[in-house]
């Protein structure tokens, strides 16, 4: 069967410090993959989608960037975070049915 | 232009009530994939169904229970005698595509209650 794994479950961070947010898919090949994040009380945003290795497709311009360096591992990084920046991100993989959430990363930026 | 909307920020209801929570979506594909997914405290989201625009039947699983209408562009979902379990934020999302940049358009969710 099929999982997503995101580390890590928490993290807080400066303002102006670097960020990686690593997400991985077991038991599947060459997955849609997503970074949506959440702000407090709110809905979610997507961030990034990538069809392929390589190949990443930027749906909000910011400071935040994806890699997707191997084909099940999708990553989410930053220079120099902002306070802005806090919330819940949260990694997906497309399955057959629909959209598959990972347990997301709940990132404070102080 | 693609957007669901969520009416509903909170709901409360006792336990065994039952409550339904409203989507309203817009899209000007002919074809496209409406979903519920819930998000309880511990902050995953739960994907719940997925119903596609060619097929208005409507859908039962347990005591959840699903009402699609084209006319209205609505898709409701409806829980039955609620259970304190049911607490959680629940979102209905849009998609127009199955596959390549097949993006999730979300609403803004609503937050259910439970109340013992």
């Amino acid at each position: 069967s099929q999982t997503i794994h995101q580390w890590p479950a928490t993290l807080v961070q400066p303002v102006g410090s670097p960020l990686s947010l690593e997400c991985t898919v077991e038991g599947t090949s060459n997955p849609n993959l997503y970074w949506y994040r959440q702000a407090a009380g709110r809905g979610l945003q997507l961030l990034f989608y990538s069809v392929g290795i390589g190949q990443i497709s930027s749906e909000v311009p910011q400071n935040l960037s994806a890699s997707r360096p191997q084909d099940r591992q999708f990553i989410l990084s930053s220079k120099k975070l902002l306070l802005s920046d806090s919330g819940f991100y949260l990694c997906a993989w497309m399955g057959r049915v629909g959209q598959y959430f990972g347990p997301g990363t709940r990132l404070t930026v102080l | 232009a693609q957007k669901v909307t969520q009416a509903q920020t909170e709901i409360s209801v006792v336990e065994k009530e039952d409550v339904t929570l409203d989507c309203v979506y817009e899209t000007r594909d002919t074809t496209y994939y409406l979903f519920w997914y819930k998000q309880p405290p511990s902050g995953e989201l739960v994907f719940l169904i997925r119903r596609n625009s060619f097929d208005e039947q409507n859908e039962i699983s347990g005591r959840y229970s699903w009402n699609f209408q084209k006319s209205t562009s609505s898709f409701n979902f409806t829980i039955t005698a609620s259970q304190v379990v049911d607490s959680a934020v629940y979102f209905c999302a849009l998609s127009e595509r199955l596959t390549g940049a097949n993006n999730l358009f979300f609403g803004t969710g609503t937050r259910l209650t439970v109340i013992p």
